[in-house]
């Protein structure tokens, strides 16, 4: 079956810009993760999701970050006015429960910001 | 500051040759799990250990989780150029959070 996909794979944008990244997880699976991680450095737990729950949005690093998923499926990460310290590659992973160990990534959204 | 540390932080070694990677923390954990992610990819993952003593094969990599569930290995042996990747270990206190260490650079040639 179809795996999580992200869009873009690549973005390049201006300092000051605002960006959103895509997120189509695993059809069926209920729990849906964001994690940025940055050159040379681990996961950086960002944002999860389960069901209809409030989301867990304490690994996101300034209020410039937001994220929204409709109707149990498709993620979007938003980041406004990007700054050059966000470029990073954009992490997401869904699992078939909340607490399920087993997480499956997609390929992931380099983010640069010039 | 890392709850997961991982070394060694970069590994290259001759196609046949043996590995080891490590991660260890303070921290105790419910289960831990090892992923490679290659470059442009989103991290695979490998194996989950949960119980404390653990040890787990696949194929030529054995994962072994603490007694204590602290701390973990990956074994390569006899290595190959696929296996050339980013090693992550990842650990669950407890919750749906994972922990992942900074990774392992592994460089296999041939």
């Amino acid at each position: 079956g179809a795996g999580v996909s992200q869009s873009p794979s690549n973005k390049v944008t201006e300092k000051g810009k605002d960006v959103e990244l895509r997120c189509d997880p695993i059809s069926g699976h209920t729990a849906l993760y964001w994690y940025r991680q940055s050159l040379g450095q681990g996961l950086e737990f960002l944002i999860y999701f389960q069901g209809n729950s409030a989301p867990d949005k304490s690994g996101l690093p300034s209020d410039r970050f937001s994220a929204e998923r409709t109707g149990g499926s498709v993620s979007t990460l938003t980041i406004q006015r990007t700054q050059q310290e966000d470029s990073a590659v954009y992490l997401c992973a869904s699992s078939w429960t909340p607490g399920a160990y087993e997480q499956y990534f997609g390929p992931g959204t380099r983010l640069t910001v010039t | 500051t890392q709850l997961l540390e991982q070394s060694p932080q970069f590994l290259s070694i001759q196609e046949g040759e043996n590995l080891t990677v490590y991660c260890n923390s303070s921290s105790v954990f419910s289960s831990l799990q090892w992923y490679r992610q290659e470059p442009g990819e989103g991290p695979v993952l490998l194996v989950t250990v949960v119980t404390g003593g653990e040890v787990k094969k696949l194929k030529r990599l054995t994962f072994q989780f603490g007694d204590a569930r602290k701390d973990s290995s990956l074994h390569i042996t006899a290595a190959q150029p696929g296996d050339t990747g980013l090693y992550l270990c990842a650990g669950a206190p407890g919750d749906y959070k994972l922990s992942f260490g900074a990774g392992t650079t592994v460089t296999v040639r041939a």
